[in-house]
């Protein structure tokens, strides 16, 4: 496709399960984040992978929460042992080369916790 | 930790120019200004960015003070599809610090 890719656009889990949202960034990105928005709030930055460097990890909130970036290209966000505040929008950007220009972000996924 | 302070809300007129302030008083010299805006349930799009000059493109202009320490987006004739949260980012430019760390942003909001 053209843009950020995010699956799935809506997850609703039960507290207490794992839940993973997937980001497939535009071809030939070699920088993706994840951030993640609260109903009402601004984006909390969580991740950053650029290339082949170790992960920027500052933002994530627990250890409850992990990612991974195969290959480069897919990344996965992965949330452990889900609790009512992890309920959010999250979403994925990426960008062309480090310290490029514009950042594409996808739609996100909107996950529940109930 | 965001870098800049900008109001919570404004209006604008459909038509008129509207002038979003940003203050980052604190900003570093390898540090540039990036403009971001959100559409209701949308993922945040690039508007523009500078370092020091004024800039424009065919979404914006941006005028950053000689001292850098504020900003002021201008959206020369807002339409109603301009109102959205809009993002002032001080993000800096060195080798693995280039993440964007968004503040809480501006909500404008274009009156017909």
């Amino acid at each position: 496709g053209a843009g950020v890719s995010q699956s799935p656009s809506n997850k609703v889990t039960e507290k207490g399960k794992d839940v993973e949202l997937r980001c497939d960034p535009i071809s030939g990105h070699t920088a993706l984040y994840w951030y993640r928005q609260s109903l009402g709030q601004g984006l909390e930055f969580l991740i950053y992978f650029q290339g082949n460097s170790a992960p920027d990890k500052s933002g994530l909130p627990s250890d409850r929460f992990s990612a991974e970036r195969t290959g480069g290209s897919v990344s996965t966000l992965t949330i452990q042992r889900t609790q009512q505040e992890d309920s959010a929008v999250y979403l994925c950007a990426s960008s062309l080369s480090r310290g490029a220009t514009e950042a594409f972000f996808g739609q996100g996924t909107r996950l529940t916790v109930v | 930790d965001a870098k800049t302070t900008q109001p919570p809300s404004m209006d604008c007129a459909e038509g008129r120019a509207a002038n979003l302030p940003c203050n980052h008083s604190t900003i570093s010299g390898n540090e540039y200004v990036y403009w971001y805006r959100q559409i209701h349930s949308q993922g945040p799009q690039y508007i523009i960015h500078g370092l020091k000059n004024n800039e424009t493109n065919e979404m914006a202009s941006l005028i950053i003070t000689e001292d850098r320490k504020s900003s002021t987006l201008i959206l020369p004739h807002a339409t109603l599809r301009d109102t959205a949260v809009y993002y002032c980012i001080v993000r800096p430019f060195d080798f693995g610090n280039e993440k964007l760390t968004f503040g809480t942003g501006t909500r404008l909001t274009i009156i017909p």
